[in-house]
């Protein structure tokens, strides 16, 4: 009940592509659902996050789509670039309980062709 | 300061070494946090220290023993260690314990264990 699905494993695009990745939770819990973005040799970074009382939220070219009833979320790149190639991982933690423990999804490796 | 720096960057130690990690933010958070990440794995929380008192250890082996001297350092010191405790150790603060904000992250410490 504490896993985060998250899928495809890898995916590439061309650029301006726009690539989809999904993810699912059981734990109603969560609370709070981030998405990171890590490059090779460097640590995760927060990319957009979202809680479970907004459906939708864009920042720049990302954009997270959230389904409380299907407990699912997804993080869309619009106009991909090559400069997007990285891994992303999505993530959950439930604030209430005190929101020390971040769930990640396996990670989503993202290469966007030139 | 928007940063996590962690020292060193590369570390290499044999079976009987003792060795440390060092970690220091100066965004004043008071959440911090020890990762362990395997090659095309996500991170797994190993520690979380709040208010410089360690609040969450996720059953990790006593041969890891974190230490919080002030609100701006932390500490992994490694004794014993394992072939298979290889990994890239990520250090993270938040502003609060969970965050709900960002939490960041440094750029990782990449341990070899010979």
């Amino acid at each position: 009940q504490q896993q985060v699905k998250q899928s495809p494993q890898s995916l590439i695009v061309q650029k301006g592509g726009i690539p989809i990745i999904n993810c699912a939770y059981e734990n109603t819990a969560f609370d709070y659902f981030p998405w990171y973005q890590q490059f090779p040799g460097k640590g995760p970074a927060l990319l957009i996050a979202i809680r479970p009382d907004v459906s939708e939220k864009k920042e720049g070219r990302f954009t997270i789509s959230f389904n409380k009833s299907a407990k699912q979320f997804s993080l869309h790149i619009m106009d991909s670039q090559p400069g997007d190639s990285a891994t992303y991982f999505c993530a959950a933690l439930s604030l209430k309980a005190g929101g020390f423990k971040t769930i990640f999804g396996a990670g989503t490796r993202l290469f966007v062709k030139a | 300061d928007t940063e996590v720096t962690q020292t060193p960057k590369h570390l290499v130690m044999g079976m009987t070494n003792k060795k440390s990690l060092k970690c220091e933010q100066h965004m004043g958070h008071r959440a911090m946090y020890w990762y362990k990440q395997k090659a095309k794995k996500p991170p797994e929380l190993m520690f979380v220290y709040s208010y410089e008192k360690l609040s969450i250890n996720e059953s990790v082996p006593s041969r890891f023993s974190p230490e919080c001297p002030n609100s701006s350092l932390l500490n992994l010191h490694l004794h014993a260690l394992q072939p298979e405790d290889s990994a890239l150790y990520l250090c993270a603060s938040s502003h609060r314990p969970g965050g709900g904000n960002e939490q960041f992250f440094g750029p990782g410490t990449r341990l070899t264990v010979l």
